[in-house]
């Protein structure tokens, strides 16, 4: 892979289910991975920058996961909530200030 | 609070005309960005600075400079817009450590017609 791809492109899901939704990566030259949240009308904001081969992160209700030997990222939503309604953007950093970024999972949840 | 502040939010220019956007942050970073993001496309790094008067190019610098006269603020310039220049524009700035997240300013939306 030489591109960071995500899927699925957009998730609709109603309040309280879980989701979660995939980041794949370059594996070789692997530095880090981010994860940001884009809400409509914000900023893009961090949610876990991640490292080492089986790193898992949380904050609050969403998880993250790493593979850097097979190349993906896993982000997992519990319980959702309409104000996880953004844009999930995902980036591969391979070092030095090359960051490749996915286009996106755009996630509506519907109350 | 740290900071990111793009200058418009909204923008409507001419074909031909020159175009400066301007990003300025509050948090003493060595390093600034410049993207755009297309619909079903990532965000696409146009050019970036980590350090006063340094310049990069990013994957797609064509049409677009830049400038870095002062730490805390980094122009993007659009020399002559053309149509294909439409697009939202997002700044960032992150510490000069390779391994941090970025900040983002709240975007410009550009539209040339």
């Amino acid at each position: 892979i030489l591109n960071v791809e995500q899927s699925p492109q957009s998730l609709h899901v109603q309040e309280g289910d879980s989701t979660n939704f995939t980041c794949s990566f370059p594996s070789s030259n692997f530095y880090a991975l981010h994860w940001y949240r884009w809400e409509t009308a914000k900023s893009p904001e961090a949610l876990f920058v991640m490292t080492l081969n089986g790193d898992e992160k949380k904050k609050g209700r969403i998880s993250a996961t790493l593979n850097t030997k097979e190349g993906y990222s896993y982000l997992y939503i519990k319980g959702s909530q309409p104000e996880d309604s953004a844009t999930y953007l995902c980036a591969s950093h391979t070092g030095g200030f090359k960051t490749i970024f996915g286009a996106g999972t755009r996630l509506f949840v519907k109350a | 609070d740290v900071k990111v502040t793009q200058s418009s939010r909204y923008l409507v220019k001419r074909t031909g005309e020159k175009v400066f956007l301007e990003c300025v942050q509050d948090m003493d970073h060595e390093n600034m960005f410049w993207y755009r993001q297309d619909p079903g496309l990532g965000l696409r790094l146009i050019y970036f600075s980590y350090d006063v008067k340094m310049k990069e190019k990013g994957d797609i610098p064509e049409g677009y400079s830049v400038s870095r006269e002062k730490k805390e603020r980094f122009s993007l310039i659009l020399e002559s817009a053309s149509t294909n220049q439409t697009s939202m524009y997002l700044c960032a700035s992150s510490p000069r450590q390779v391994n941090t997240e970025a900040f983002f300013g709240q975007g410009t939306r550009l539209t040339v017609v």
